[in-house]
């Protein structure tokens, strides 16, 4: 299986900051990677596809790179609604794996 | 719109089997995929597994091969997951996800069940 690692696992940052959450593939997965944001008690919500194309309707805020292993997630000006969960997420395999979470919370 | 409803809450003692329902409307059953994807309390998200709504073809991780078994009914559009042999760690919501594609093949999951929790104890 492809293994997916995020990090950090946690961060705290503040309203307005800048942040970039990373995410690392054990092997090549092109431009297959997506990114998910959860929030307690609900389900994942999609924000970025195909590594860099941003979902409709999410805010232009958060946007997306990399190609091959590394992948960023960044959220330019962070707003009190992004503090949440975030999963990156490989599609290059059939068999589907994410990272592990990282946990963005108010510093 | 597309919606996805799951089945409620179960509550089950080791060893025990249960099977989760996922009720599709808004779009054409066969043509979209769906995948599973469970959360155990306070842990991420792991894949469990997919199945093809079109022809009921399926890929299950590697960890549940020979517990879980995905199925469709395509006269009611609802897609199953069972797991059987249950422990204590496959307390967790389980989701069901519908494939979406974009224009270059690459897939991704928009429309999501609502979750249903499994709580395994004795």
């Amino acid at each position: 299986d492809i293994q997916m690692t995020q990090s950090p696992s946690s961060l705290s940052a503040s309203v307005g900051d800048r942040v970039t959450i990373t995410c690392r593939a054990s092997q090549s997965i092109s431009s297959y990677l997506n990114w998910y944001q959860q929030k307690p008690g609900k389900a994942p919500k999609l924000l970025i596809y195909a590594a860099s194309s941003l979902q409709s309707g999410v805010p232009s805020r958060f946007s997306g790179s990399g190609s091959g292993t590394d992948f960023t997630l960044t959220i330019s000006s962070l707003q009190p609604e992004d503090f949440a969960t975030y999963y990156c997420q490989q599609s290059y395999s059939t068999l589907r794996t994410f990272g592990q979470g990282t946990r963005l919370e108010i510093k | 719109q597309v919606q996805l409803v799951q089945s409620g809450a179960e509550v089950k003692k080791p060893g025990a089997s249960v099977k989760v329902s996922c009720k599709a409307s808004g779009y054409t059953f066969t043509s979209y995929g769906i995948s599973w994807v469970r959360q155990a309390p306070g842990q991420g998200l792991e894949w469990m597994g997919w199945i093809s709504a079109y022809n009921g073809n399926t890929n299950y991780a590697q960890k549940l091969q020979g517990r879980v078994t995905m199925t469709t009914d395509t006269s009611t559009s609802t897609a199953y997951m069972e797991l059987r042999s249950l422990r204590s760690d496959d307390t967790a919501v389980y989701y069901c996800a519908r494939d979406l594609h974009d224009d270059y093949g690459h897939p991704m999951w928009v429309y999501w069940g609502q979750g249903t929790l499994v709580t395994v104890s004795s």
